[in-house]
């Protein structure tokens, strides 16, 4: 079975800093990456998505992954992260063949201080 | 407005005594599940179902059951709810089960066993 780790459980950061959220994979075969987000007290929204081509995705909010294969890591980054940024990030992993059933990490809680 | 219903938002109940939460989707996905989230453990993935009448265990089945009647409905029940069955539960719909544009969440139930 196919597992996520987040490094970061928890990510303190000021107004203008770069971010960078680490996620990596075990999985032997082909995957669909995802990132999202929960802001405080919301559902969860998706904020891109990787299946295949240019392994570098911009999702919304200014937000970009890499997807690294021989790494198998999907991290999630923004130049410079604002105050309404703060809220939890999780990867998620859909293998591409089988169950299909996702496995989602367990998430960073970034705070952003303004 | 395309979005997943949940109800109730939130609900205090009674170990042993039969609940259902609704969930409803207005997108015509076929692919539906249910999601647990608890602290430090992110989402894990309860029951899920590929179309109509086709659903399948996830990864913690364990005291629930779903139906798949209707392709727009995917009622989560316990039969029988017991305390670890505390946490915050989400629906989710996609277009595929490979996640298509990915996951659209519900607002989430927060549920609470005394």
């Amino acid at each position: 079975a196919q597992s996520v780790s987040q490094h970061n459980h928890h990510v303190i950061l000021s107004e203008a800093a770069s971010l960078e959220l680490g996620c990596n994979y075990s999985y032997g075969g082909t995957v669909n990456l995802f990132w999202y987000v929960q802001y405080p007290g919301q559902h969860l929204q998706l904020l891109l998505k990787y299946f295949s081509g240019d392994p570098l995705v911009k999702g919304i909010k200014g937000f970009e992954a890499e997807f690294i294969k021989s790494k198998f890591s999907f991290n999630l980054r923004k130049p410079s992260v604002q105050w309404s940024d703060t809220a939890e990030y999780f990867c998620a992993v859909i293998p591409s063949g089988g169950s299909y059933i996702p496995t989602f990490g367990r998430g960073t809680s970034l705070i952003v201080h303004p | 407005e395309a979005q997943v219903t949940q109800n109730p938002r939130y609900l205090i109940t009674v170990t042993g005594k039969k609940l259902t939460v609704t969930c409803s989707q207005n997108m015509n996905h076929e692919y539906m599940s249910w999601y647990r989230q608890d602290p430090g453990l992110g989402l894990r993935q309860i029951y899920y179902s590929m179309n109509v009448e086709v659903t399948d265990k996830g990864d913690v089945p364990e005291g629930y059951k779903v139906s798949r009647k209707e392709k727009r409905n995917f009622p989560l029940i316990l039969e029988s709810p017991s305390p670890n069955q505390t946490s915050l539960y989400f629906c989710a719909s996609s277009l595929s089960r490979q996640g298509g544009n990915g996951y659209t969440f519900g607002s989430g139930t927060r549920l609470t066993v005394v």
